[in-house]
């Protein structure tokens, strides 16, 4: 497709319980972002990836979240043993790296809901 | 953590007004960039100022940056109802982006 994809779209789910998110990133983006976005704040970087190189994990907020990207395209995020304050919209974004980067373009998010 | 801070967090105006946003960031940065977030819809790029540029435009919009204060505003000129959505600031390092906490802008028709 012509932008960035996720799915689902919507996740509600039961707390303890684990999950995962997708994105489909644009093709030729080689630098892979997570945000996560809860009710009425802004966006929290959780994890960037470039190319080959080791992934930004600075953002995560604890162990039970980790994210891979395979083949340097579609990644994927999972939250292990979910809590109600992971109750947000995980947005993914890609763009093309290096010093004239410029914009990402942001998928539609999924927006989890832990119960 | 976030980079950018919008200020005001809120601002109401009425449609045909211009609508002024205001975004500090702490460290060096390559560019900034002004997204839009209508409610519960995702993120939609706006404009990018490079480091080197002091002022840009784009339709009804104009962005100043002034790195030595390591600041940029976002200026809306003759808003809209359609305007009414989040604005955020996000500034461009060398690696990655990082967001502020966003400007909640209403426009009353």
């Amino acid at each position: 497709g012509a932008g960035v994809s996720q799915s689902p779209s919507n996740k509600v789910t039961e707390k303890g319980k684990d999950v995962e998110l997708r994105c489909d990133p644009i093709s030729g983006h080689t630098a892979l972002y997570w945000y996560r976005q809860s009710l009425g704040q802004g966006l929290e970087f959780l994890i960037y990836f470039q190319g080959n190189s080791a992934p930004d994990k600075s953002g995560l907020p604890s162990d039970r979240f980790s994210a891979e990207r395979t083949g340097g395209s579609v990644s994927t995020l999972t939250i292990q043993r979910t809590q109600q304050e992971d109750s947000a919209v995980y947005l993914c974004a890609s763009r093309v790296q290096g010093l004239a980067a410029g914009t990402q373009y942001f998928g539609p998010g999924t927006r989890l809901t832990v119960l | 953590s976030q980079q950018g801070e919008e200020d005001p967090q809120a601002l109401s105006i009425q449609e045909g007004e211009n609508a002024t946003m205001n975004c500090s960031y702490k460290t060096s940065i390559n560019n900034l960039q002004w997204y839009r977030q209508n409610s519960g819809r995702g993120l939609v790029h706006l404009i990018l100022i490079r480091s080197n540029e002091r002022e840009k435009h784009s339709g009804r919009l104009r962005v100043t940056l002034d790195t030595s204060k390591k600041s940029s505003s976002l200026l809306i000129t003759a808003s809209r109802a359609a305007d009414t959505a989040s604005y955020f600031c996000a500034t461009d390092g060398s690696n990655d982006m990082r967001f502020g906490a966003g400007t909640r802008l209403t426009v009353k028709p």
